[in-house]
């Protein structure tokens, strides 16, 4: 059974804290993903990479990096967190580029 | 531009009833198009994928339908259960462009 893990469901940070968001697939996918999901705006791309310590830009990189050090961790940096962050975070991953994805179950931050 | 717009954005329907979720796209050069299923709280899972010679797939009772030429997708759940509150999603791939575009969502209630 595929599995895509999120490192939290639910975070609450400050202003200006870093954040991590991990994500962690067990399929051997090359492809991973970080989206955010906002009421009315669907979903939304901030990165991608596809391979180890390759990352490209999505939609909306501002604010964010990312880091692929193993193929199977994929994770999502907030350097100094802003309240127009706050946000539903998905992660997912798949065998190609624009093939099935499999997503996370999600971590939803606030900023406060 | 390539956009993917979804119709209605909410419905609500009494159990057992039937209903369509509409999406229309301007993708082009069109690939295929993925609906998926996201529960509240959880990562959108895929339903069925469509690709351009394909006019209708089903997957129990939710069916999808593609006409390539309008540039239309319809998926229709049948006899509907509680479960099925969910939003669905509409997303389309840009062939040679390796590239996802997501569609905002339709959100269903089902009501006992």
């Amino acid at each position: 059974d595929v599995k895509v893990t999120q490192s939290s469901r639910y975070l609450v940070k400050r202003t200006g804290e870093k954040v991590f968001l991990e994500c962690v697939q067990d399929m051997d996918h090359e492809n991973m993903f970080w989206y955010r999901q906002d009421p009315g705006l669907g979903l939304r791309l901030i990165y991608f990479s596809y391979d180890v310590k390759m990352k490209e830009k999505g939609d909306i990189p501002e604010g964010y990096s990312v880091s692929r050090e193993k193929k199977e961790r994929f994770s999502l940096i907030l350097e100094s967190a802003s309240t127009n962050q706050t946000s539903m975070y998905l992660c997912a991953s798949s065998f190609t580029r624009v093939g099935e994805q499999f997503f996370g179950p999600g971590t939803r931050l606030t900023v406060l | 531009k390539n956009q993917v717009e979804q119709s209605p954005q909410s419905l609500i329907i009494l159990e057992g009833k039937n209903c369509t979720l509409q999406c229309n796209y301007t993708v082009s050069p069109f690939s295929n198009l993925r609906w998926y299923k996201q529960d509240t709280g959880r990562g959108p899972v895929s339903l069925t994928i469509m690709t351009f010679s394909e006019n209708t797939k089903s997957n129990g009772r939710y069916t999808a339908t593609l006409d390539a030429d309008t540039k239309q997708s319809s998926l229709h759940i049948t006899a509907s259960q509680l479960s099925d509150s969910a939003s669905y999603i509409c997303v389309v791939s840009v062939q040679g462009a390796q590239k996802l575009v997501f569609g905002q969502g339709t959100r269903l209630t089902i009501n006992p």
